[in-house]
């Protein structure tokens, strides 16, 4: 199967930064990779599908970018709520894997 | 809107079974594959199952394969995991998620708020 290696880990930063997570693939997964949001006690959110395309609802500040092997969601300014784990998952192979995902904490 | 409404989960012995039901609306539930993934206690998500719109066609992860059977009643909008021969590496969130494909395989653009199934004795 194919394995989705996050980083990093954790991500302390400020409201109104920027942030830059990363998800690589073991093998190329073409565009198939998406994004996904999850709050503390909540189901997870869709938030990128296939690599860059917003899902309905969510707003602009949230991109995704990348293709085969290497890829990367941006927060461009983070708000309040946008401090949550973030996961990515491949729909290239089955089964469809998730990443062990990257938490975005408050610094 | 669409909703996803979780039931069925609980504590059950090791080697024992439980079936969790998902009720759908909000959208046209016999137009699109459904899918469960879990999530162990403060662990990643796991995908589980997946069953096409008709529920003719059905896909398991390697760790349920044999114990677990995803199936679906279109007239009645709802999605089922029966589980059997539980383990206590079962213990976890069990999601419900409308499932899409477009090419390859599937991503999820919906999902419940979750069942908790703990498995120990």
């Amino acid at each position: 199967e194919i394995v989705l290696t996050q980083s990093p880990a954790t991500l302390s930063l400020s409201p109104g930064e920027r942030a830059t997570l990363s998800c690589r693939a073991s093998q190329s997964v073409s565009s198939y990779l998406a994004w996904y949001q999850q709050q503390p006690g909540q189901a997870p959110r869709l938030l990128i599908y296939d690599a860059s395309n917003r899902a309905t609802g969510i707003p602009a500040r949230f991109s995704g970018s990348g293709s085969g092997t290497d890829f990367t969601l941006t927060i461009s300014s983070l708000e309040p709520e946008d401090f949550a784990v973030y996961y990515c998952q491949q729909r290239s192979n089955r089964p469809p894997t998730f990443g062990q995902g990257t938490k975005v904490e408050i610094k | 809107e669409v909703q996803l409404l979780e039931s069925g989960g609980g504590l059950v012995q090791p080697g024992g079974s439980l079936r969790l039901s998902c009720a759908a609306s909000g959208f046209t539930f016999s137009s699109y594959a459904m899918s469960w993934v879990r999530q162990a206690p403060g662990k990643g998500l796991e995908w589980v199952s997946v069953t096409s719109d008709s529920g003719g066609s059905t896909y398991y992860a390697d760790s349920v394969k044999g114990r677990f059977t995803i199936s679906r009643d279109n007239s009645k909008n709802t999605l089922y995991l029966q589980m059997n021969s539980l383990r206590a590496e079962d213990t976890a969130i069990y999601y419900c998620a409308k499932a899409i494909y477009t090419s390859s395989w599937y991503h999820f653009d919906y999902w419940g708020q979750g069942s908790l199934v703990t498995v120990s004795s």
